[in-house]
């Protein structure tokens, strides 16, 4: 699976968008893109996917470049409650796990 | 609610004691998953299993055993633990979109 590269903190005023952005130059073409956060001692919590079409659900928007190198994931109104760590996953939807990393992702912090 | 469930929540143990993680899922999936984080770091896949009566090794499954006992519950034990073990393990259930469980936070002294 390819590998992610994403800004290891951001902030963000609560009630503006959030913008988390996310290299993955090396993507290939059955690969998905994936984005989960991780709220502090929980489990991780899964946001949204796509594979090339931007994707909006009631959580999020995933933006992705044409070229797929990289991608974007919006949080259009940022509360306190959205402070947490959010993964960007590169991975194939036949790879049952075994390369379904987690790497260290960006820490957001929502500051009222 | 649906979901994934761990038991317990926590846990310590002695240098050399033995457990068993518990997990469980309610959503029909075909796959589930173990992971450990340490403080400060991202999760670690221990072991997985893609189907009922499979089950394979992922990026630290040293120190570890699992059983799928049937399509809802997937065990973790520690037959030995060590101090090294000490860590918050994650279950988690699906094929593509992951449910992750509320974790167990393991000490051991």
């Amino acid at each position: 699976d390819a590998k992610t590269t994403q800004p290891t903190s951001m902030d963000c005023a609560e009630g503006r968008a959030a913008n988390l952005p996310c290299n993955h130059s090396t993507i290939s073409g059955n690969e998905y893109v994936y984005w989960y956060r991780q709220i502090h001692s929980q489990g991780p919590q899964y946001i949204i996917h796509g594979l090339k079409n931007n994707e909006t659900n009631e959580m999020a928007s995933l933006i992705i470049t044409e070229d797929r190198k990289s991608s974007t994931l919006i949080l259009p109104h940022a509360t306190l409650r959205d402070t947490a760590v959010y993964y960007c996953i590169v991975r194939s939807p036949n790879n049952y796990g075994q390369n379904f990393v987690f790497g260290p992702g960006t820490r957001l912090s929502v500051l009222p | 609610n649906a979901g994934v469930t761990q038991t317990p929540k926590f846990q310590v143990l002695k240098t050399g004691q033995s457990m068993t993680l518990q997990c469980a899922q309610d959503m029909n999936h075909n796959s589930m998953y173990w992971y450990r984080q340490d403080p400060g770091m991202g999760l670690r896949l221990i072991y997985y299993s893609a189907s009922e009566g499979t089950t394979d090794k992922g990026e630290v499954p040293n120190g570890y055993n699992v059983s799928r006992l049937n399509k809802r519950e997937f065990s973790l034990r520690l037959e030995s633990a060590a101090p090294s073990q000490t860590s918050v393990y994650f279950c988690a259930s699906g094929n593509y979109g992951y449910t992750f469980g509320s974790g167990t936070r393991l000490t051991v002294v």
